[in-house]
């Protein structure tokens, strides 16, 4: 597998209930952030989980970091249909300088 | 509130071309950042950069590729004879405002590259 491999590629679900993405990845990493992307257009920041913590919350994300497994999931409670947008984790790579590699991406549809 | 902008927003160029593509970081930030996202598949690194020089790259950015801060404000990525593989959007993104591991990173608007 690539580092930073997002499942499912894509989720369609209806507004109200949570979504649900899952990341893993292969190396040794100093943080993994979630960004979103509406369309092509730019990436947003939405959160970031240093590698010696377990879980994070920011509003309606709860992000999990498991390093022995290498995997982080995000949720996204209650959805609504602005939620709409493509997902990617990203992982900050412990290489000693700075190189972050995303992977592929969730694609989240939420139905109103 | 700061934000990261790029221009052009969309250049097109003739195959062997050089382009040169243009990003003004958040004014603070130390870390700066290439990418790229061909249509449809996912963003790929290229650079890095920190300390007026390059930290990291990827295998995509060979030596047709090349960055510069020329003046403290401006980050500039060039591709010297463009191919039509290099048609994706370039994003510039900055971070971290004092030494150590960075943290989120701010991302531009992108600039869409065609290549003819």
């Amino acid at each position: 597998s690539q580092q930073g491999e997002e499942d499912p590629q894509a989720l369609s679900i209806q507004e109200g209930e949570n979504a649900t993405m899952n990341c893993s990845y292969k190396t040794s990493i100093n943080n993994l952030q979630w960004y979103r992307q509406n369309s092509g257009r730019g990436l947003v920041h939405l959160i970031l989980i240093r590698s010696n913590e377990r879980e994070k919350h920011s509003g309606r994300l709860r992000v999990t970091l498991d390093t022995s497994k290498k995997s982080s999931s995000l949720l996204i409670t209650a959805s609504r249909a602005a939620d709409t947008a493509s997902y990617f984790c990203a992982t900050d790579l412990n290489t000693g300088g700075f190189k972050t590699i995303f992977g592929a991406g969730t694609r989240l549809f939420v139905k109103a | 509130e700061p934000e990261v902008t790029q221009t052009p927003s969309h250049q097109v160029t003739q195959m062997g071309q050089e382009v040169i593509l243009r990003c003004v970081p958040i004014s603070n930030h130390l870390y700066f950042y290439w990418y790229r996202q061909i249509l449809g598949q996912k963003v790929e690194f290229l650079v890095s950069f920190y300390n007026n020089e390059i930290s990291e790259k990827s295998e995509i950015f060979d030596d047709q590729f090349s960055v510069e801060r020329p003046d403290g404000s401006n980050f500039t990525l060039k591709i010297r004879s463009t191919k039509l593989e290099d048609s994706a959007m370039y994003f510039c993104a900055s971070s971290g405002v004092r030494s150590g591991p960075p943290n989120e990173q701010f991302f531009g608007p992108g600039t869409r590259l065609t290549v003819l």
